[in-house]
């Protein structure tokens, strides 16, 4: 079974800098594109980063550029999500996703909640 | 950035009913990168319809999507119980993602 687990998730201070994980097993890891997708309460969804199967590109939405830094351990088969500088604004459940071929998100993680406050 | 403004924000329906979800773009949109997700409370989004009308594996067929360019579309052709959820469109281009800010069918 495909299947993603996150984790790392938690409350955070203000400027804090948490490591979110997500842990890949059913499918061939090291094929796959990994995004990162958050959803702040009571919101809509909002796509954070992507990493390509290798690891060696990766792009990310304007709004987390510089802050957020994504990258994955093929042998671990594990993507992570290093987050910096956090501020109340970040505060969401963050899940991680597969991307197939056709760049859509076919397969997703239930996600962790990082809450951002003092 | 392509910005998607996703029709009506809320759908009050009976089951049985047919749902019409709209997703304009404010620019042309690749069909092929054109999805709609379906996201039930307290879980994760799941895929529905790709390349703007190829349902995903486990969609029903009561779920179809149409449109090309900036205007698309995701029917539900009999609202099922289990159908009752907030929709997503997303589109994909440019190495990004953006999504709509969801449709919510809910039961009248």
């Amino acid at each position: 079974e495909v299947q993603l687990l996150e984790s790392g998730g938690g409350l955070v201070q203000p400027g804090g800098s948490p490591r979110l994980s997500c842990a890949a097993s059913g499918f061939t890891f090291k094929n796959s594109a990994m995004s990162w997708v958050r959803q702040a309460p009571g919101k809509g969804l909002e796509w954070v980063a992507v990493i390509s199967g290798g690891g060696g590109s990766k792009d990310y939405a304007d709004s987390v550029k510089g802050r957020l830094d994504i990258s994955r351990d093929n042998s671990k088969n594990t993507l992570y999500l290093e987050m910096n500088s956090l501020r109340a604004e970040d505060t969401a459940v963050y899940f991680c996703a597969k991307v197939d071929r056709n760049y859509n998100m076919d397969v997703w993680g239930q996600g962790t909640t990082v809450t951002v406050s003092s | 950035e392509i910005v998607l403004t996703q029709s009506p924000g809320t759908l009050s329906l009976s089951p049985g009913d047919r749902a019409t979800l709209s997703c304009r773009a404010s620019q042309t949109v690749s069909t092929s990168y054109l999805a709609w997700y379906q996201q039930k409370p307290g879980q994760a989004p799941r895929l529905l319809i790709y390349g703007a009308s190829r349902r995903a594996t486990g969609t029903p067929d009561r779920f179809s999507g149409s449109g090309s360019g900036t205007d698309f579309t995701l029917t539900i052709s009999r609202l099922d119980p289990e159908d009752f959820a907030v929709y997503y469109c997303q589109q994909y281009g440019r190495s990004l993602w953006t999504f709509g800010q969801g449709t919510k069918v809910e039961i009248k």
